[in-house]
């Protein structure tokens, strides 16, 4: 059965700022990975995927991702943060069908100005 | 499109009554998918559906919870009798599957009194 490990809680970032949020994975075979990002009171909305090919995904709002197999990591990056980035994060894996998807308890967060 | 659908919005209820939560997929998606999202245990899977079918309901708590989707434009998941400990907010969501993103409806904020 697959799992998903998001270590960080909570994480704060000044506005302009790098981030980076981590993301490990459990899974037999080559996974399929998902970040997601949650407004408060809303539901998820995907912001990258990797399937299979370029380890390094491109999602909206100005997102990555790198899939390193031998660590088991799917972390998000994004160069400069913006106010409007504060939400939560969940990192997401999919069986083998891709249909069954589980995710991360999430990374919440937050920018100061 | 007007996206995945869930009533009600908010539902308040005394323990032991049942409770009954609704979801309107996107339609032409073949896959359904109830979450239900706490602070204590982050977003859980609890059961997924393909063309109308239940696929895979091993994360359903107990015999309290039942899910059912009698076509493909409509899935309800019912709580008989609710605890308090069921409160929380309980999420569907819709996709074509093999690997495509999840389409989340608003979700429904269920607190049991």
């Amino acid at each position: 059965a697959q799992s998903v490990t998001q270590p960080d809680i909570h994480i704060t970032v000044s506005e302009g700022a790098s981030l980076e949020l981590r993301c490990n994975y459990s899974y037999g075979a080559t996974p399929y990975l998902f970040w997601y990002v949650q407004s408060p009171g809303q539901g998820l909305q995907l912001l990258l995927k990797y399937f299979s090919g370029d380890t390094l995904v491109q999602g909206i709002k100005g997102f990555e991702a790198e899939f390193k197999r031998s660590q088991s990591s799917f972390n998000l990056r994004k160069p400069s943060v913006h106010w409007s980035d504060a939400a939560e994060y969940f990192c997401a894996v999919a069986n083998s069908s891709a249909s069954k998807i589980i995710f991360g308890s999430g990374t919440r967060l937050s920018i100061r100005p | 499109d007007a996206g995945v659908i869930q009533s009600p919005r908010h539902e308040v209820t005394e323990m032991g009554q049942e409770v009954t939560l609704r979801c309107k997929p996107i339609s032409g998606h073949d896959y359904l998918f109830w979450y239900r999202q706490t602070m204590m245990r982050g977003l859980e899977l609890l059961i997924y559906f393909n063309n109308n079918v239940p696929i895979d309901d091993s994360g359903m708590p107990e015999d309290r919870f039942s899910a059912k989707m009698p076509n493909a434009s409509f899935s309800t998941l019912k709580i008989q009798p609710s605890e308090p400990r069921d409160s929380a907010v309980y999420f569907c969501a819709s996709s074509l599957g093999q690997g495509s993103p999840l389409h989340f409806g608003n979700g429904t904020r269920l607190t049991v009194t």
